[in-house]
Order: C-alpha cells, then sequence, then structure tokens
C-alpha cells in the first residue's frame, strides 16, 4: 500500500515567518513529487513540482526533496496571511498515471 | 490560461436520481481524472481515462460510471444517487504518457448534496 504521510496540523506561523510543511512517503520508486495549495471550500492549485534531490525554488517557495529519506518538503519564506490554506503533498511513481496524495497540512499564518 | 471546467459549483438530487457531472478541459490533455473530497478523507480517485473511450476504475468506483467521448469531456454519472454520494467532486486533467512528470490541473469543483 502506497503511502503519503502528512501531518494535519493546523501549523500556526506568525506572519513574516518561514513555514515548513513535511510529507514523507512508502513507495521507494516514486519520481515525481507535487505540492498543491487549497484554500478553504476551493479546489487544489499546483503550485511546485520536484523531481530531483535538492532544492528547486519559485519565488516566496522552496521545495526539498531527498529520495535516500523519503521525504519532500515546501518551506514558504514571508509568510503571509493570504497564504493560509491546506497544502496537499502528491507522490507518483514513474509508469503511472495517478499520484498518491496525503490528506494535507493545515497552514495558518496570523497577522 | 489553463482551464478545467466543471458544469455545476452547487447541485442538490434527491435520492434515487440520475446524476450527471461534467468537465471540460481546454489543454489538449490526455488524461482526466474524478476525484471525491470529503473531510478526514482526502481525495479518493473515482474515476480516470487516459484517452478518448478509455476508462480505468479508481479507488471507489462503486456506483460510479463514466464517459469519454472526445477528448476534452469526461462525464462522471452517477447511477442512482444516495445520500452517501454527498461530497465535493473534482475533476482534473494531465498532459502526458504514464512516467511523465506532470502534474494535475483541477476544475472547481461540484459540491453535491443529495437528499
Amino acid at each position: 500500500q502506497k503511502e503519503v504521510e502528512q501531518n494535519s496540523g493546523p501549523l500556526s506561523v506568525p506572519e513574516g515567518a518561514i513555514a515548513s510543511l513535511n510529507c514523507t512517503y512508502s513507495d521507494r520508486v516514486s519520481q515525481s513529487f507535487f505540492w498543491y495549495r487549497q484554500y478553504s471550500g476551493k479546489s487544489p492549485e499546483l503550485i511546485m513540482s520536484i523531481y530531483s534531490n535538492g532544492d528547486k525554488e519559485d519565488g516566496r517557495f522552496t521545495a526539498q526533496l531527498n529520495k535516500a529519506s523519503q521525504y519532500v518538503s515546501l518551506l514558504i519564506r514571508d509568510s503571509q496571511p493570504s497564504d493560509s490554506a491546506t497544502y496537499l503533498c502528491a507522490v507518483k511513481p514513474g509508469g503511472s498515471y495517478i499520484p498518491t496524495f496525503g490528506r494535507g497540512t493545515s497552514l495558518i499564518v496570523h497577522p | 490560461d489553463v482551464k478545467v471546467t466543471q458544469s455545476s459549483r452547487y447541485l442538490v438530487k434527491r435520492t434515487g436520481e440520475k446524476v450527471f457531472l461534467e468537465c471540460v478541459q481546454d489543454m489538449d490533455h490526455e488524461n482526466m481524472f474524478w476525484y471525491r473530497q470529503d473531510p478526514g478523507l482526502g481525495l479518493r480517485l473515482i474515476y480516470f481515462s487516459y484517452d478518448v473511450k478509455m476508462k480505468e476504475k479508481g479507488d471507489i468506483p462503486e456506483g460510479y460510471s463514466v464517459s469519454r467521448e472526445k477528448k476534452e469531456r469526461f462525464s462522471l454519472i452517477l447511477e442512482s444517487a444516495s445520500t452517501n454520494q454527498t461530497s465535493m467532486y473534482l475533476c482534473a486533467s494531465s498532459y502526458g504518457l504514464s512516467g511523465q512528470g506532470y502534474g494535475y490541473t483541477f476544475g472547481s469543483g461540484t459540491r453535491l448534496t443529495v437528499v
């Protein structure tokens, strides 16, 4: 059974701080890793994808992948109240159409 | 701007009715998916399609069927709606063959209530 684990939270950080969201996965053959942001009552939106070990930066977002330890992280720098949402981690093995989603971490950024 | 459009944002149906949820994408994506999302259960895959007229069962296909007659359109059908099918239904599409690392584009969702 492929599993993707996320702490459900809520993770509460002050405005301007770095928010760190973590995700671990069980399937060692996973090749593609995604982070989605979902505001309350809305649908998920893809914000980051990463395929190789190391860091990938996009604006205030940095995705970090460590395949040996089977975890992927999302860092949000200079967190804003508008970043308050649920963040879903998704992991896809090579040769599959279908990612496995975690249940998400709720992030609250307070002024 | 790429788009996945779901026909209804909110829908209320009666138990036993046949319900059609429509999804259209304008990105020429090969793959289309139907999920339902419930509090505490996360996203659960109902059906997916990787080509016109092709369909594959996901994790929870019971009580549902799908149709993909055109590349851009993927329909979810609730054969006889029941109250336990009250949920948020999300359509998604993605580009590329299996093995390629493309993420999903989701539609805005349909919140279905069965009474």
